[in-house]
């Protein structure tokens, strides 16, 4: 499986700032995926993001709130913009990989405080 | 569409214990069927997962899980529970385009 790493492990941040974290993986692939834990909760998809295209966006979550970028096939960021204490969550990329490319792999995750 | 369900929020065994996480999920077509653990401040890591085939699927750290369409459950187990595998656990459906995840349960161990 492909090895993620995302940057930062953790921040504790500002009401009405914006955090970028950056997910990178040791390996070409095609999709990423984001997701959302909030504090006691399951994992949502925030979107799925291809190189080379718009990331696409599930329901409840927008590009302005949640800019993404796909630049090549290794990186990817999303920012969390004009934050609020309910962004407090823990932020994790995933990538798909195994012999049918069904499989997810998942990043360690940035843990996101907001004051 | 999909959902899947985990009954149970919180689990205590006793070390050296069996154990079986539960999980039934609703999916409109074969499902694929995976089962993610995540420690206290990690993130997830892949225990096993369904494409289909033998019912019966081995994963890592000796956990197995069986897949029964006739009751659409997918139950993680574990015959003898050692203590650091005290963690949440993640029952999840769908593919490599989208995954649904269950609430999760969080497993104590007892010494």
């Amino acid at each position: 499986s492909a090895v993620i790493s995302q940057k930062p492990s953790r921040d504790i941040c500002q009401r009405g700032t914006s955090l970028t974290i950056q997910c990178q993986v040791d390996s070409q692939v095609t999709m990423m995926f984001w997701y959302r834990q909030q504090p006691g909760q399951s994992l949502t998809l925030i979107a799925t993001a291809n190189q080379g295209s718009e990331a696409t966006y599930e329901s409840g979550f927008v590009i302005d709130k949640f800019p993404i970028s796909r630049p090549n096939l290794t990186f990817s960021t999303l920012t969390v913009s004009n934050m609020s204490p309910e962004d407090s969550s823990i932020y994790l990329c995933s990538v798909t990989g195994g012999p049918t490319g069904d499989t997810q792999y998942f990043g360690p995750g940035t843990r996101l405080t907001v004051l | 569409a999909q959902s899947v369900t985990q009954p149970d929020i919180h689990i205590t065994v006793s070390e050296g214990a069996s154990l079986e996480l539960r999980c039934n999920y609703s999916y409109g077509a074969t499902p694929y069927l995976f089962w993610y653990v995540q420690s206290p401040g990690q993130g997830l890591q892949l225990l096993l997962k369904y494409f289909s085939g033998d019912t019966l699927v081995q994963g890592i750290k000796g956990f197995e899980a069986e897949f029964k369409r006739s009751q659409s459950s997918f139950n993680l187990r574990k015959p003898s529970v050692h203590w650091s595998d005290a963690a949440e656990y993640f029952c999840a459906v769908g593919g490599g385009n989208k995954l649904v995840f269950g609430a999760g349960t969080i497993l104590r161990v007892k010494s």
